[in-house]
């Protein structure tokens, strides 16, 4: 079946460092990747996304391209600031398909 | 737009107890999601909608839960009888029948005890 790895958390950078966290795929088909962000008591938000292969989401400084050959969605942010500190899913649905998929989060704390 | 609304936010009971969870999805979503988050098995898609018809329900743990939708704009997640590993936050998500942008609302922490 469908399944999504992260990167291991916790992260800790300080700000205006260069953020990269790790997420591979396995799915059949051409599935679309995503990127949510929960912040502290709150539910998650969508940040970026990309529906086929070669396809970079970008949002609020944050990157990810669609890596077909690798199974690889990571993000990237080139500096990161302390109000980024939340955690990090990525997320796949299979073709076609409606439901989500996630995988486990990983958690991003920025210290000033 | 208020977004999606959850209640209660907290919830704390004791085991053997009745506990209902309640959603309004936005406005206008057609589909409407039930997950579950805890530390050990991250964010787990318990039941979805469309146009109020359950369609995938396979992530229910057991027969003790149970979900509906009477209309577009409600939903209740049910636990008959809870149990202490049922402790999490559940959240619920809406959105455009085949968009798959979730919105999530700000999910109920539930603590069994």
């Amino acid at each position: 079946g469908n399944s999504v790895t992260q990167m291991e958390g916790p992260v800790t950078l300080s700000e205006e460092a260069f953020l990269t966290i790790n997420c591979t795929y396995t799915a059949t088909g051409y599935p679309s990747l995503f990127w949510y962000v929960q912040y502290p008591g709150e539910g998650l938000q969508l940040l970026l996304k990309a529906t086929k292969a070669d396809d970079k989401g970008s949002n609020k400084g944050f990157e990810a391209t669609y890596r077909k050959e690798t199974t690889s969605f990571h993000l990237e942010k080139g500096s990161v600031q302390v109000s980024d500190s939340a955690v990090y899913f990525c997320a796949l649905s299979g073709q076609g398909a409606q439901k989500l998929v996630f995988g486990q989060g990983t958690r991003l704390t920025i210290n000033p | 737009d208020a977004g999606v609304i959850q209640s209660p936010r907290h919830e704390v009971t004791e085991m053997g107890q009745e506990v209902t969870l309640r959603c309004k999805p936005i406005s206008g979503h057609n589909s409407l999601f039930w997950y579950r988050q805890t530390m050990m098995r991250g964010l787990e898609l318990l039941i979805y909608f469309n146009n109020n018809v359950p369609i995938d329900d396979s992530g229910m743990p057991e027969d003790r839960f149970s979900a509906k939708m009477p209309n577009a704009s409600f939903s209740t997640l049910k636990i008959q009888p809870s149990e202490p590993r049922d402790s999490a936050v559940y959240f619920c998500a809406s959105s455009l029948a085949r968009n798959e942008k979730l919105f999530f609302g700000s999910g109920t922490q539930l603590s069994v005890l």
